[in-house]
């Protein structure tokens, strides 16, 4: 069955780890998304790709890189974690239809940063 | 930029109740509209969306939401709540041309059984 798979769906690691968000789709889709949510706040955008080796800065500024290597992959990386980093990190990918992006999303990882 | 409101964070209903979640829209051109819905422990869903057309598109479970371009507004309503509609609703909308979307800060549904 085609979907969006996100490892770890939580993670509690100490100030300064380095850390990985992976996320898989098996769906094919070209465009790929990372929001970052809070309790009780919008969704923010961080990262966003359209295709491999596309990556770009979404809406919100954040410390966390991308990469696309491949169509199915897109993990986020923090390089040193810091309490500020934590949050809820949502995953999606995406298909165009009728000229509009409906997002699929993954059930998202969960990071506490002691 | 554009941004999205849902004025209501908390909405606490009974069952069998009539809901309406307000969203507005900042964006004055031609737009995507989408509701999504997250229940407890589970992904982000898309609940209906809405693209060209009709102004009022019906969604999966009941849901139904009416574009109303003068108002910016895309509200969405179901004549009877169920207990199992207990969920954040999160409104979204992108611009015709932009391919991201922007979402509302949610609103929390609870619906006593």
């Amino acid at each position: 069955e085609a979907d969006i798979y996100q490892t770890p769906r939580y993670l509690v690691i100490g100030t300064g780890k380095k850390i990985t968000l992976e996320c898989s789709q098996t769906m094919g889709h070209d465009k790929m998304y990372w929001y970052q949510q809070d309790p009780g706040m919008e969704l923010h955008l961080i990262h966003y790709s359209y295709g491999v080796n596309s990556t770009e800065k979404g809406d919100l500024s954040s410390e966390s890189t991308v990469s696309r290597i491949r169509t199915e992959h897109f993990p986020l990386t923090l390089e040193s974690a810091r309490p500020s980093h934590t949050s809820q990190y949502l995953c999606a990918s995406s298909v165009e239809r009728s000229g509009a992006n409906v997002l699929t999303f993954g059930a998202g990882s969960r990071l506490t940063v002691l | 930029a554009q941004s999205v409101s849902q004025h209501n964070h908390h909405v606490i209903l009974s069952e069998a109740a009539s809901l309406e979640l307000g969203c507005n829209y900042s964006y004055g051109g031609t737009v995507n509209l989408f509701w999504y819905v997250q229940y407890p422990g589970q992904h982000l869903q898309l609940l209906l969306k809405y693209f060209s057309g009709d102004p009022l598109v019906k969604g999966i479970k009941g849901f139904e939401a009416e574009f109303i371009k003068s108002k910016f507004s895309f509200n969405l309503r179901k004549p009877s709540v169920q207990w199992s509609d207990t969920a954040e609703y999160f409104c979204a909308v992108n611009e015709g041309s932009a391919r991201q979307l922007t979402f509302g800060s949610g609103t929390q549904l609870t619906v006593l059984p």
